[in-house]
């Protein structure tokens, strides 16, 4: 069974800093791995899809990484700002079906 | 780009009654569509998976009596909170995988979430 986790749960950080999420996966037959962001009562951004051949996904100030032998994939934020602040989740579709399992999120503060 | 949407956004609700949620695809046919929901500070949880004209294949622990999903048209995927308590309080969001080949790559669509509020 699938189990997805983030590191760390919430995080800190002061403007301008570059910083790194991390999701960890426990299964590494996946198809693809999103991450998203969610703003305090909105819905899911998409931020990037990395297909399960791919290593890696920029956008912006985005860049995400895919390790699928290590279970692991990365988001780096660059220069971080405010409008920065939200939950960002990752999310792994297995290889053998269609059902997506997200991480519990990482709650990021850019402090101005 | 593909398009999944979700209605009401948000709802508040009476302990007791039921709500409807509906989750469209809005610009492709959706063969599948996928129920989450998400208490506070957790993450999003599979609740169901529903095959267009047939029952719903509900995740372990999920009372199927309660959360009524209905899959009636390649298009739109319904969820019902029966009898709604304010436990039931959530974000609950859909996503569908969209049969076009031209759209899909195999590609799932999400919804942008309805939160639902039990008073």
């Amino acid at each position: 069974k699938q189990e997805v986790t983030q590191i760390p749960a919430a995080l800190s950080v002061p403007e301008g800093e570059n910083l790194v999420l991390n999701c960890s996966f426990t299964d590494s037959a996946i198809y693809n791995l999103q991450w998203f962001r969610q703003d305090p009562g909105k819905g899911l951004t998409s931020l990037l899809l990395i297909q399960s051949s791919q290593r890696e996904q920029t956008s912006g100030r985005l860049n995400a990484s895919l390790d699928k032998s290590s279970g692991r994939s990365t988001l780096y934020i660059a220069a971080s700002q405010p409008g920065d602040s939200a939950t960002y989740l990752c999310a792994v579709r297995g290889a053998g079906g269609f059902k997506t399992i997200f991480g519990a999120g990482t709650r990021l503060f850019v402090k101005a | 780009g593909a398009v999944v949407s979700q209605h009401p956004s948000r709802v508040i609700c009476k302990s007791g009654t039921s709500v409807k949620i509906e989750c469209r695809s809005l610009d492709f046919q959706a063969t599948t569509m996928f129920w989450y929901r998400q208490f506070p500070k957790k993450s999003l949880m599979l609740m169901a998976t529903s095959n267009e004209g047939s029952k719903a294949t509900y995740e372990q622990g999920v009372e199927k009596d309660k959360f009524l999903i209905n899959h009636a048209s390649l298009t739109l995927s319904t969820l019902t909170v029966t009898s709604a308590h304010p436990e039931d309080s959530s974000f609950y969001i859909c996503s569908a995988r969209a049969r076009d080949s031209f759209f899909s790559g195999n590609t799932i669509y999400f919804g942008e979430g309805s939160w639902l509020t039990v008073v």
